[in-house]
């Protein structure tokens, strides 16, 4: 079965600060979901990645999947307190269900 | 709102018993997804339901079963409930064809 891990498991950085998450695969990545999640509460997706080299950005927040298509980084620029919050990232495992497996998770914290 | 909508936010109940979880997915979705997100295990798929049929099953307990009805709406009904039952459940809904998946804000089940 398909594995991912994230690094690191948490983080704490002072405002304005960047930062990089990373999630790693054990098998090929054929879609890479990035998603934020308030403690306790839903899940908000962020972006999707398919192909290798791809890289998308919104706003402050730039994710990669890289050409071997095992691993991804999501990227954020100037960290603001409402970036805190825990880091998903989701992995489709192929088949006809395409359920998402997930890594387990970075928790930020965005000191003011 | 993510226009997938589950009830009841919370529920607290006593071991050995059985409560059922409801989810409504976005308009339109016909796969459904349930996931458990506990402290210990991350986020879980349990099982999927495409246009009323079961389509794959993860992780999911012989005591929890699923359905989803003609409306679309599905249902998780949990029996003989253990304190390690204790969890986050969400639900998630996809269009055919579409790589997005669209998470509900979750039912907090605690069981004491």
């Amino acid at each position: 079965s398909q594995e991912l891990e994230q690094s690191p498991q948490s983080l704490i950085v002072q405002e304005g600060k960047n930062l990089t998450i990373n999630c790693t695969s054990s098998k090929t990545l054929y879609g890479l979901y990035w998603y934020k999640q308030k403690y306790g509460e839903g899940l908000i997706f962020l972006m999707m990645l398919q192909k290798g080299g791809e890289e998308k950005s919104h706003e402050k927040i730039t994710a990669k999947l890289d050409e071997k298509k095992q691993q991804s980084s999501l990227h954020i620029t100037a960290s603001q307190p409402s970036h805190a919050g825990i880091y998903l990232c989701g992995a489709d495992v192929p088949g006809s269900a395409r359920q998402l497996t997930f890594g387990s998770g970075t928790q930020l914290t965005v000191l003011p | 709102d993510s226009g997938v909508t589950q009830t009841p936010k919370h529920l607290i109940t006593a071991t050995g018993q059985r409560v059922t979880l409801r989810c409504s997915p976005r308009s339109g979705d016909l796969s459904v997804y349930w996931y458990q997100q506990s402290l210990d295990q991350g986020l879980q798929f349990l099982i999927q339901y495409y246009n009323g049929e079961e389509r794959a099953k993860g992780n999911i307990l012989e005591r929890f079963s699923a359905q989803q009805f003609p409306d679309l709406h599905s249902e998780l009904n949990l029996s003989s409930l253990e304190l390690g039952d204790s969890a986050l459940y969400f639900c998630a809904s996809r269009a055919t064809g579409d790589y997005g998946y669209t998470f509900g804000s979750g039912t907090r089940l605690t069981v004491v």
